[in-house]
């Protein structure tokens, strides 16, 4: 099946500073994927859609200058926490659509922990 | 917007008993529903989908969920539970958003087996 990787699996920052999270398709292309954000006990919620050679689509209430998304290639997209604060430390997943209706392939997440 | 709502944050069975976890959504038409299991260290992985036919659908795992519209219900069951379904649930919608394929999750429920 589809494989969604995501690196790192786990980064501690400073707080003040930048972080990279890649989200790579490991045997497929996909043109768009998916971001989310895991709060502790709570559900996933979408932060953006990045688009391969144009701009991400963010979901209300998401910052952007916060959250860059970049989507640089078919197989590859980077979600960049910018000036991180200890409220942005979370879980963070990435996914790529199928081929079927809604069909998702999920990473397995990049807990972030800003300290 | 759609909506998912789990009314469980955690529930806990012995191991052999029967499971099931409740999943209520909030859609007008005919939903595009979804059951995942997520592990740690491991992506969300798809149980089972509805999207229309048989509202009794087989999942993998030896789940299966029935889809109820006069309760606007999906609710996830499973004879008899083993100790590696201990995890998180997550029921799910399909939402389409400017011509994007997106997911509504609800809050998820643990799942704790006791041996």
């Amino acid at each position: 099946g589809a494989v969604v990787s995501q690196h790192p699996s786990r980064v501690i920052c400073k707080s003040g500073t930048s972080v990279k999270i890649e989200c790579r398709s490991l045997d497929f292309q996909a043109t768009t994927m998916f971001w989310y954000r895991q709060f502790p006990k709570k559900s996933l919620m979408l932060m953006a859609t990045s688009n391969e050679g144009s701009k991400a689509t963010y979901e209300q209430g998401v910052e952007k200058d916060k959250f860059l998304i970049n989507h640089a290639s078919l197989t590859l997209s980077t979600l960049t926490v910018t000036s991180a604060h200890p409220e942005d430390s979370s879980f963070y997943i990435c996914s790529a659509p199928g081929t079927g209706y809604f069909e998702q392939y999920f990473g397995p997440g990049t807990r972030l922990t800003v300290t | 917007a759609q909506s998912v709502t789990q009314p469980d944050i955690h529930i806990t069975v012995s191991e052999g008993a029967s499971l099931e976890l409740r999943c209520n959504y909030s859609y007008g038409a005919t939903p595009y529903l979804f059951w995942y299991v997520q592990s740690p260290g491991q992506g969300l992985q798809l149980l089972l989908k509805y999207f229309s036919g048989d509202t009794l659908v087989q999942g993998i795992k030896g789940f299966e969920a029935e889809f109820k519209r006069s309760q606007s219900s999906f609710n996830l069951r499973k004879p008899s539970v083993h100790w590696s379904d201990a995890a998180e649930y997550f029921c799910a919608v399909g939402e389409r958003d400017q011509g994007a394929q997106k997911l509504v999750f609800g809050q998820g429920t643990r799942l704790t087996i006791n041996p």
